[in-house]
């Protein structure tokens, strides 16, 4: 296991498509979480998974966004009729419960809506 | 949601000087993590601090947690072009700081 996988690394859609995003975490690690990061920023917290079942989900996120982790291991998250504001890098990080707040993050995935 | 405040934003020195990068919140954190985020990569840890007052030395990186647990430093000594990139701080909540954009100049 080489670390957190994201794909793809680059989407380009047009405005109003959906679109699905894969991360497949570090196998043994059991809470996944998805970031959104615009330009200049840091991380925003988006959602977070422990195994299946999904935790906490941002008030940022509309119901446009949907994630999901069906058998605790990859994740999805699909934006459907992404807009223009959707553009930005999609991060997934992984890590173990016991050790808290120590994640291991994938390379993004970098959505352009034009 | 604890909420962590980098500063600087920005910070712009030349190969050879020291610098020290803060992360404040009026919150008390379990612990505390910093990481560094190259262009077009996913953030990577560097440190995780627990003990109030707790110092961590990562080769020219030395890292300070708050007595209080509310507050953290980030000082690199010598700093190095290869030091550039984005520090972010984040709580054990994973929730994080809108980091200090480094650029180290050769």
């Amino acid at each position: 296991d080489t670390g957190v996988s994201q794909n793809p690394r680059h989407k380009i859609t047009k405005r109003g498509q959906n679109v699905t995003f894969r991360c497949d975490p570090i196998s043994e690690h059991n809470r996944l979480y998805w970031y959104r990061q615009t330009l200049g920023q840091g991380p925003e917290f988006l959602t977070y998974f422990q195994n299946e079942a999904q935790l906490e989900k941002s008030r940022l996120l509309s119901d446009r966004f949907s994630a999901e982790r069906p058998k605790g291991s990859f994740s999805t998250l699909e934006i459907q009729r992404t807009e223009q504001g959707d553009s930005a890098m999609y991060l997934c990080a992984s890590s173990l419960r016991r050790i808290e707040g120590e994640a291991f993050f994938g390379q993004g995935t970098r959505l352009t809506v034009v | 949601t604890q909420l962590l405040e980098q500063s600087p934003q920005f910070l712009s020195i030349q190969e050879g000087e020291n610098l020290t990068v803060y992360c404040n919140s009026s919150s008390v954190f379990s612990s505390l993590q910093w990481y560094r985020q190259e262009p077009g990569e996913g953030p990577v840890l560097l440190v995780t601090v627990v003990t109030g007052g707790e110092v961590k030395k990562l080769k020219r990186l030395t890292f300070q947690f708050g007595d209080a647990r509310k507050d953290s430093s980030l000082h690199i000594t010598a700093a190095q072009p290869g030091d550039t990139g984005l520090y972010l701080c984040a709580g054990g909540d994973m929730r994080f700081g809108a980091g200090t954009r480094l650029t180290v100049k050769p």
